[in-house]
Order: C-alpha cells, then sequence, then structure tokens
C-alpha cells in the first residue's frame, strides 16, 4: 500500500524559531493536507494543497505541494507555545468516488517558552 | 454549524466482546470515514461510507464493520475484540461527492480492550 515518510519524528524548539516538516511518497497524490494534534482531540485541518507547486499560507504556516506529487512540506515561523502538538502530513490518491487518505506517521512539536 | 460528534469518548470492554461506535457528521456532510489511530500505526483508514453505501475499503479484517443511515449519521462495529484493538478511533467528515475538500475529524473515541 502507499506509504507516506514524514519527518522529524519530533521537534524541540524554543519560542520564536521558525519550524519545518515535510513528507515524502513513492507514491503520486493530487492532494495533500496537514493537520494538526493536540491531545484527546481528533486532527483539525490546517492547509490543504489542490495543485502541484501550489504554495499556500495560513497565518504564520506556509505549506506547498512539490513539483513532482510525491512531496509537500509545512514551516511555521516565529512558534508559539500553542503550536504545540503533532502535526500529520495527509496524502489523497485516486478520483470521482474512489479516494482515500493516507496519513504520515506525525511531527511531534514541542515549544520551550 | 455543530462539527462532528463521536460517542462515546470513552470505552472499556473485554476481549471476545463487541462494541459500536456512533458518529454524527457535520450537516450537510454525506461522507463518513473512520480511523483507528495508535502510538504504533499511527491513523490506519478502515472505510468510508457515502450515502448510506460504503465507497472505499481499507486493509482491516471483517470484523470491523460499519453502516450509514440516511441522515448521514455513521456506525461502526467491531466484532470478537482483541488486545491490538484497543486505539483512538475517529471519523471524519466531508461533503462527499467527488471528495474535494478537506475532512473534519471528531474528537474520537478511545477504545480499551482488556
Amino acid at each position: 500500500g502507499q506509504q507516506l515518510n514524514q519527518s522529524p519524528q519530533s521537534m524541540f524548539i524554543q519560542e520564536g524559531e521558525d519550524v519545518s516538516m515535510n513528507c515524502t511518497s513513492s507514491s503520486i497524490f493530487n492532494t495533500w493536507l496537514w493537520y494538526k494534534q493536540e491531545p484527546g482531540e481528533g486532527p483539525v485541518l490546517l492547509i490543504a494543497l489542490y495543485k502541484a507547486g501550489e504554495l499556500t499560507s495560513n497565518g504564520r504556516l506556509t505549506a506547498q505541494f512539490g513539483i513532482t506529487r510525491k512531496d509537500s512540506f509545512l514551516n511555521i515561523s516565529a512558534s508559539i507555545p500553542s503550536d504545540v502538538g503533532i502535526y500529520f502530513c495527509a496524502g489523497r490518491s485516486g478520483g470521482g468516488s474512489n479516494y482515500k487518505l493516507t496519513f504520515g506517521k506525525g511531527t511531534l512539536l514541542t515549544v520551550n517558552p | 454549524k455543530a462539527g462532528v460528534t463521536q460517542t462515546p469518548r470513552y470505552l472499556i470492554k473485554t476481549r471476545g466482546q463487541q462494541v459500536t461506535l456512533s458518529c454524527s457528521p457535520i450537516s450537510g456532510h454525506r461522507s463518513v470515514s473512520w480511523y483507528q489511530q495508535t502510538p504504533g500505526q499511527g491513523l490506519q483508514f478502515l472505510f468510508e461510507y457515502f450515502s448510506e453505501t460504503q465507497r472505499n475499503k481499507g486493509n482491516f479484517p471483517g470484523r470491523f464493520s460499519g453502516r450509514q443511515f440516511s441522515n448521514s449519521r455513521s456506525e461502526m462495529n467491531v466484532s470478537t475484540l482483541e488486545l491490538g484493538d484497543s486505539a483512538l478511533y475517529l471519523c471524519a467528515s466531508s461533503p462527499g461527492g467527488t471528495g474535494s475538500g478537506g475532512y473534519t475529524f471528531g474528537s474520537g473515541t478511545r477504545l480499551t480492550v482488556v
């Protein structure tokens, strides 16, 4: 089956630092999604990317859909303590009514105030 | 607009029992997907329902099943529970159709099998 390699697995940074994480796949995806999950809650959608090469921002978050359609990255600028959580990438394959999401294993982000 | 509601939030069951989890999607959303989340395997796709029909299925044994009702609410059932079924079960709703757009997740049901 399809697999996503997400890195790094965890990060421990100081408040104010920038963060970068990425996902790579051996398969092509037609959509990339980035989610954040906090303890006791379900993942919350941060950014959705629909076209190869697309660069999208959501506040301090920026994500890009790789040109090869096999990778994506997420950057967080000027991190703050509430950025703490697990960040997941997800790729959507297929089309029409035949599609599914494949998730990366997540990046655990810890921000030291 | 109410979010995705999953019930119950926590559940403890004994090995061999069966369990039914419920998910109410966002009003107007017709697609409901189910995922199993464990520390070792991460988020694994179980199945997706659209308009009361299973549209996609992941690689889980037949003990895992689901259904969707005419109001788009969905249930998943796990029979003959095993210790390894302990996990956070998440459902996600989306408008459906061609599957465009993101998915909104519920807070999940934490199942512990003892």
